[in-house]
């Protein structure tokens, strides 16, 4: 059974703090995904990595860094976190397919609130 | 640019068929997805449609044509455990190894009793 898997389920953190989000896939897959979701606003992308090192900026990076140092793990980074960043993210993973990640799989989301 | 609309909420009775739609202005993808999210939940794949026409698996089928720029999903026998909220997603063409998916807003489904 295909599993992503995120390092909390909730978190609490002070304005100003660095914070880390951890994203783990047993898959195999060469994608992974960070994405923020908010009321109304849907899946709004941040970053994703397409191999190991690699990272490419999706729609709203501002404020975030990623890493990804092996395949199956993929980080996100909020460098100093503001009110503005509390949210839930998702992680998801795919395989690199031809028509583009059509299929992710995403982890149960971790819903971080910044105080 | 791209971007994909759809109803923000929509309400049917168990045992009933409904019918969510997806519009999108794209300059070119590969195809259209949908997903489904529980309530706290994490989004799970549902359908995905590379060519135009009607794509069936159990109760759900979803519809893509490209001409109209339109799609949808379509949920029949209607359940109580329907309730959630549906997203469509198009890949954009041309990225290579750096394709994302794009999603649209999503469309709050109330199954009622």
């Amino acid at each position: 059974d295909v599993k992503v898997t995120q390092s909390s389920r909730y978190l609490v953190k002070r304005t100003g703090e660095k914070v880390f989000l951890e994203c783990v896939q047993d898959m195999d897959h060469e994608n992974m995904f960070w994405y923020r979701q908010d009321p109304g606003l849907g899946l709004r992308l941040i970053y994703f990595s397409y191999d190991v090192k690699m990272k490419e900026k999706g729609d709203i990076p501002e404020g975030y860094s990623v890493s990804r140092e092996k395949k199956e793990r993929f980080s996100l980074i909020l460098e100093s976190a503001s009110t503005n960043q509390t949210s839930m993210y998702l992680c998801a993973s795919s395989l690199r397919g031809r028509q583009g990640p059509y299929e992710q799989y995403f982890g149960p989301g971790t819903r971080l609130t910044v105080t | 640019g791209q971007s994909l609309e759809q109803p923000s909420e929509v309400t049917a009775v168990e045992g009933a068929i409904v019918q969510i739609n997806c519009t999108y202005q794209t300059s070119g993808f590969y195809g259209l997805s949908w997903y489904q999210q529980h309530d706290g939940g994490a989004p799970t794949f549902l359908s995905y449609n590379a060519l135009d026409g009607l794509e069936e698996t159990g109760r759900f089928s979803s519809f893509l044509s490209r001409s109209d720029s339109y799609g949808y999903l379509l949920l029949q026998e209607l359940q109580m455990k329907d309730s959630a909220s549906y997203f469509c997603a198009v890949s954009p063409r041309g990225g290579g190894a750096t394709n994302k998916l794009i999603f649209g807003t999503g469309t709050l489904l109330a199954v009622q009793p």
